[in-house]
């Protein structure tokens, strides 16, 4: 069972480069998200996708976008790189948008920005 | 204040001993509630989601106390496999379904 997969696992890149995350579900889960985990922090979310066909912002979206290209995958991109932006990303799914819905979570991307 | 606050511990407890974490979450109107697992460099694991009544699973039960505002998981018979760190979630339509995570409580079971 793949569950969430998510590439690559990990990147390094310099200021002001950009790139995408890309996050694919064999669940068929109607719901994706996108999180950063910093220490101290907590998991935040960057952006979600209720559905396929709609994205909306999270509590940290600045400096990011996102697409849902399709029911299975929810890619996320940095258009110009901060070191701020240094993190471990994760992707995640649950069946349908909802508070009592259980997200499952992909392993992570670790990003770091120079 | 954040909407959820854990005791980031670290918590050592001996194999075979009980040990409790208790998560506090800021608004009354959170409706949803889970424990995470994560271990180091992992991803997230759902344990269990929190119910009203309480619920349990083997070793593990978690209990609501909506009156106080804090979500409790309590761990029997300690493996050394339990080590990780256990992270609490809250939800609601006050948050539009976001869920809020609390930074985690880290466990080390001791042989």
């Amino acid at each position: 069972n793949a569950g969430v997969t998510q590439t690559p696992k990990f990147q390094v890149l310099k200021t002001g480069q950009s790139m995408t995350l890309q996050c694919a579900q064999d669940m068929n889960h109607n719901s994706m998200y996108w999180y950063r985990q910093d220490p101290g922090m907590g998991l935040r979310l960057i952006y979600y996708s209720a559905s396929e066909g709609t994205t909306d912002k999270g509590e940290v979206p600045n400096g990011y976008n996102v697409s849902r290209l399709n029911k299975r995958e929810f890619s996320l991109r940095l258009e110009s790189a901060a070191p701020s932006q240094t993190s471990v990303y994760f992707c995640a799914s649950s069946e349908f948008e909802g508070s009592n819905q259980p997200q499952h979570f992909g392993d992570g991307t670790r990003l770091s920005i120079l | 204040r954040k909407e959820v606050e854990q005791d980031p511990g670290p918590f050592n407890v001996p194999e075979g001993a009980t040990v409790a974490f208790n998560c506090t979450y800021s608004n009354s109107a959170s409706q949803s509630f889970f424990w995470y697992r994560q271990d180091c460099r992992k991803e997230p694991k759902l344990l269990m989601s929190v119910y009203s009544s309480g619920n349990e699973d083997g070793r593990f039960t978690a209990q609501l106390n909506r009156a106080s505002q804090y979500i409790s998981l309590l761990i029997r018979d300690s493996k050394l496999s339990d080590s990780a760190t256990y992270l609490c979630v809250a939800s609601g339509f006050h948050t539009g379904n976001q869920f809020y995570f609390g930074t985690g409580t880290s466990l080390t079971v001791i042989p």
